[in-house]
């Protein structure tokens, strides 16, 4: 088991729905990510949150909305989604201030847009 | 421009041989270099991390080495095992401000009984 926690594992919506992705770490860390990754494809970033803060935005469509109520909690809200938003999207986290820190991955929660 | 490039992108081999991967980096100015494996379904997993004053580094049977000079890495995986079948990532990071990790494609290893 990973120590970044995601939810749900699994999420089918269709275009017209609001739905949200969570993730959960424990570990004190102060940076957060948000990535997509299709299938046979690297993990591409979506966005990033360091101490609580947006400050990473990889031009991402506003379909797609972050949130981070506080330094343990991040959220990943949807809204008016296309099929080809259908993917794997990461949670990761990592220490700040420390260049050489590993990325702490989740286990994703996949992601079909009917 | 920054890039990853990772060779092979698919591997076979049999349980208990040996295995190189092989990752090209052009990005610039250079911090570290990560190996990630992911299994199917799953999250990436760190692997190591260095950082251009480490020319190897070991995770039980992982080694990663890192020519700075060159701009290469590999991995060597020694004495495969079924659960090393997985798709193992080489990732670069920029020390400008600023710049994501830069990911390679990946490379698929399948290891058979």
């Amino acid at each position: 088991d990973t120590e970044v926690t995601q939810t749900p594992k699994h999420l089918v919506m269709g275009m017209t729905n609001k739905k949200s992705l969570k993730c959960e770490q424990h570990m004190g860390h102060r940076a957060m990510y948000w990535y997509k990754q299709k299938a046979k494809k690297p993990p591409e970033l979506m966005f990033v949150y360091s101490y609580e803060k947006l400050s990473i935005n990889e031009s991402v469509p506003s379909r797609f909305s972050p949130e981070c109520p506080n330094s343990s909690l991040l959220n990943l809200h949807l809204h008016a989604l296309q099929p080809e938003d259908s993917a794997l999207y990461l949670c990761a986290s990592s220490q700040l201030g420390q260049g050489n820190s590993p990325l702490h991955f989740g286990n994703g929660t996949r992601l079909t847009v009917t | 421009k920054n890039q990853v490039e990772q060779s092979p992108q698919s591997l076979i081999i049999l349980e208990g041989k040996n295995c190189t991967l092989q990752c090209n980096y052009t990005v610039s100015p250079f911090s570290n270099l990560r190996w990630y494996k992911q299994d199917t379904g799953r999250g990436p997993v760190s692997l190591t991390i260095m950082t251009f004053s480490e020319n190897t580094k070991s995770n039980g049977r992982y080694t990663a080495t890192l020519d700075a000079d060159t701009k290469q890495s590999s991995l060597h995986i020694t004495a495969s095992q079924l659960s090393d079948s997985a798709s193992y990532i080489c990732v670069v990071s920029s020390m400008k401000a600023g710049t994501a990790l830069i990911f390679g494609k990946g490379t698929t290893l399948s290891v058979s009984s």
